[in-house]
């Protein structure tokens, strides 16, 4: 059954405490994004992955660190530095970065602060 | 910045009739444009897409118009269902902006019975 997993489905983050979401796609695509949507709001691009071990800033990054150790994986860390890190984080990937690939999504990570 | 925004909030409609979303960009440099369904709590599932050398494309039930003159895109549901209830958003992408995806404010969608 192939797709895009997250984990877990809810977060809970204190005051300080750096968390990370999961992702995870067996789809075998080479490029990996992370969104975050704020309610009533679009997607806005937090990092993007074209391949592995290489990752680039997307809009709002600062605040957010990622890795990209393994094709298949692309966590995203939220630190302490995001100060308003609740949100709707999307993970997404796609064969690639040409223009008419399609990005599909995966369940999403509901995170909020305690 | 370029931006990809829509017209309605909420659309509200009758069961069995046709569905119209619209859709206004500004970057007139725009490539390529995609629709997206959300439903609550979830990710975002592709609909259709459209190329800017094209001005429509058809799929199941959906069909996708684009006006460049305009800078208008938008999205026809036919005998719209109970389960096309969601928010629909657009998005588009841009070579120069390196194929990232920039995606639109959304509208909700009601179906009522």
């Amino acid at each position: 059954d192939g797709g895009i997993t997250q984990s877990p489905k809810y977060l809970f983050r204190k005051e300080g405490q750096n968390v990370t979401l999961s992702c995870e796609q067996n789809l075998n695509h080479d490029a990996m994004y992370w969104y975050r949507q704020d309610p009533g709001q679009g997607l806005r691009l937090i990092y993007y992955s074209q391949i592995v071990n290489d990752f680039q800033k997307g809009d709002i990054a600062e605040g957010y660190s990622v890795s990209r150790e393994k094709k298949e994986s692309f966590p995203l860390t939220v630190t302490s530095a995001q100060k308003n890190p609740t949100a709707f984080y999307l993970c997404a990937s796609s064969i690639g970065l040409a223009l008419g690939e399609t990005q599909y999504f995966g369940p999403g990570t509901r995170l909020l602060v305690l | 910045g370029e931006s990809v925004g829509l017209h309605l909030p909420t659309l509200s409609v009758q069961e069995g009739d046709n569905s119209i979303i619209n859709c206004a960009y500004s970057n007139s440099a725009s490539d390529y444009f995609i629709w997206y369904k959300q439903e609550s709590g979830k990710g975002p599932q592709f609909i259709i897409d459209i190329r800017s050398n094209m001005d429509k494309r058809q799929g199941q039930r959906v069909t996708v118009l684009l006006n460049k003159t305009v800078k208008h895109l938008s999205l026809q549901i036919a005998a719209t269902q109970p389960g096309d209830s969601a928010v629909y958003f657009c998005a588009e992408k841009s070579i120069a902006a390196g194929n990232k995806l920039t995606f639109g404010g959304g509208t909700r969608v009601l179906v009522k019975p």
